[in-house]
């Protein structure tokens, strides 16, 4: 079975930083890849999917990008609603994998 | 807009069998895969299993023994079963719509906790 590994598990950041999360697969996926973006109590959303496509309403400071092994979650400039834990998922054939997830805390 | 709504009981007792449904609107169950996914207080999320609406199924290995998902297309709904339950199992779990060619879940319902507790 496919391992995922998330990294960090938590970052504290400020109002307008640059974060990137990522994640690495234990072997090639391709470009089979989400990130969600999951608060409180709420369900997860999804951002981006196939690695780097941006899902229909998410703000273009939400990026991604990588392939095989290897991918990274890029947030160009923080905003308060951006606080929050992020995941990311593999589809690896019908298995899909979630990672550790990230944190994003307010420094 | 696409809408999933998770329905079950909150409070069960060790080796009961979970059952839990999700009502689909605003699509037909046709010709999606739809999961299930759940997540332990304070933990990480954990992927369940498929189905496609013709009734074939995947589950996660680590659950595939106790775990049933089956669908109802005339009634736009699909379930999860998970047999023998123990606190392991206590979780808000998650119906979500899996957007196949894209290996993502683009629609979830809400999420319904289920608590197991002599």
């Amino acid at each position: 079975d496919i391992q995922m590994t998330q990294s960090p598990s938590s970052v504290s950041a400020s109002v307008g930083d640059r974060v990137t999360i990522t994640c690495r697969a234990s072997h090639d996926v391709s470009s089979w890849l989400a990130w969600y973006q999951q608060k409180p109590g709420k369900a997860p959303k999804l951002l981006i999917y196939s690695a780097s496509r941006l899902q229909i309403g998410v703000p273009s400071r939400f990026s991604g990008s990588g392939s095989g092994t290897d991918f990274t979650l890029t947030i160009s400039s923080l905003q308060p609603e951006d606080f929050a834990t992020y995941y990311c998922q593999v589809a690896d054939r019908f298995r899909w994998t979630f990672g550790q997830g990230t944190k994003v805390e307010i420094k | 807009q696409v809408q999933l709504q998770e329905s079950g009981p909150g409070l069960m007792k060790p080796s009961e069998t979970l059952s839990l449904t999700c009502s689909v609107s605003g699509a037909s169950i046709s010709p999606y895969y739809w999961g299930w996914i759940r997540q332990p207080p304070g933990k990480g999320l954990e992927w369940i299993g498929f189905i496609y609406y013709t009734g074939s199924t995947t589950y996660n290995p680590s659950l595939d023994s106790r775990v049933t998902i089956s669908v109802d297309t005339s009634k736009n709904q699909f379930s999860l079963k998970v047999n023998s339950v123990t606190s392991a199992d206590m979780a808000v779990y998650y119906c979500a719509r899996a957007y196949a060619n894209r290996g993502s879940f683009d629609v979830w319902g809400q999420g319904t906790m289920v608590t197991v507790s002599s």
